[in-house]
């Protein structure tokens, strides 16, 4: 099946340095790439829908210079958590979106990465 | 916008016993829905997916879940829950309509006791 390899699985870095975390669709190509955020113990929160080869759409209140999303090929998507504080600790996860960009193409999720800001 | 309330943050089940966890839908569209399950600290697994063929819609582990579009609800039930089933369970909405993302609820919690 379509396998979504999320990279690190977990981070630990000191407040004020910038963390990048990738996802990578491994055997699809994937236009459409959603980030989203856990806290613990609470649901996943849309951040942004990253689409290949351009600027990627934000939700209200994600922070669009703090948290870099670049799609530069099909298969591969980063987040950047810059200048991360503790209050940036948390859970993300990304989704990619297999074939067209289209609500009946289905979803992969990667494994997560749990970042702790110290 | 559409939006999947769960009932109940936390559900706790003796082994062997049936499994109900509830989501309700708010859409102006029939919707497409699933549900997921969490273990901690990793991702998100499938457990089935309903996109407006059958309604009553079978999944992995023995799961299932039924649309009931009178009650705009998307249940979750499993006949004979297993300690393995004790993990955190999201169901989500996507619109049927454009390149939209799931939103997901609130999730419920899934206890099993020996």
């Amino acid at each position: 099946g379509a396998v979504v390899s999320q990279h690190p699985s977990w981070v630990i870095c000191k407040s004020g340095t910038s963390v990048k975390i990738e996802c990578r669709s491994l055997d699809f190509q994937a236009t459409t790439m959603f980030w989203y955020r856990q806290f613990p113990k609470q649901s996943l929160m849309l951040m942004a829908t990253s689409n290949e080869g351009s600027k990627a759409t934000y939700e209200q209140g994600v922070e669009k210079d703090k948290f870099l999303i670049n799609h530069a090929s099909l298969t591969l998507s980063t987040l950047t958590v810059t200048s991360a504080h503790p209050e940036d600790s948390s859970f993300y996860i990304c989704s990619a979106r297999a074939g067209l960009s289209s609500y009946n193409s289905p979803l992969h999720f990667g494994n997560g990465t749990r970042l702790t800001v110290t | 916008a559409q939006s999947v309330t769960q009932l109940g943050s936390h559900v706790s089940v003796s082994e062997g016993a049936l499994v109900l966890l509830r989501c309700n839908y708010s859409s102006s569209v029939p919707p497409y829905l699933f549900w997921y399950v969490q273990y901690p600290n990793q991702g998100l697994q499938l457990l089935l997916k309903y996109t407006s063929a059958a309604t009553l819609v079978k999944g992995i582990n023995g799961f299932e879940a039924e649309f009931k579009k009178s009650e705009t609800s998307f249940h979750l039930t499993k006949p004979s829950a297993h300690m393995s089933d004790a993990a955190e369970y999201f169901c989500a909405v996507i619109l049927n309509s454009g390149n939209t993302p799931l939103v997901f609820g609130k999730g419920t919690r899934l206890s099993v006791i020996a």
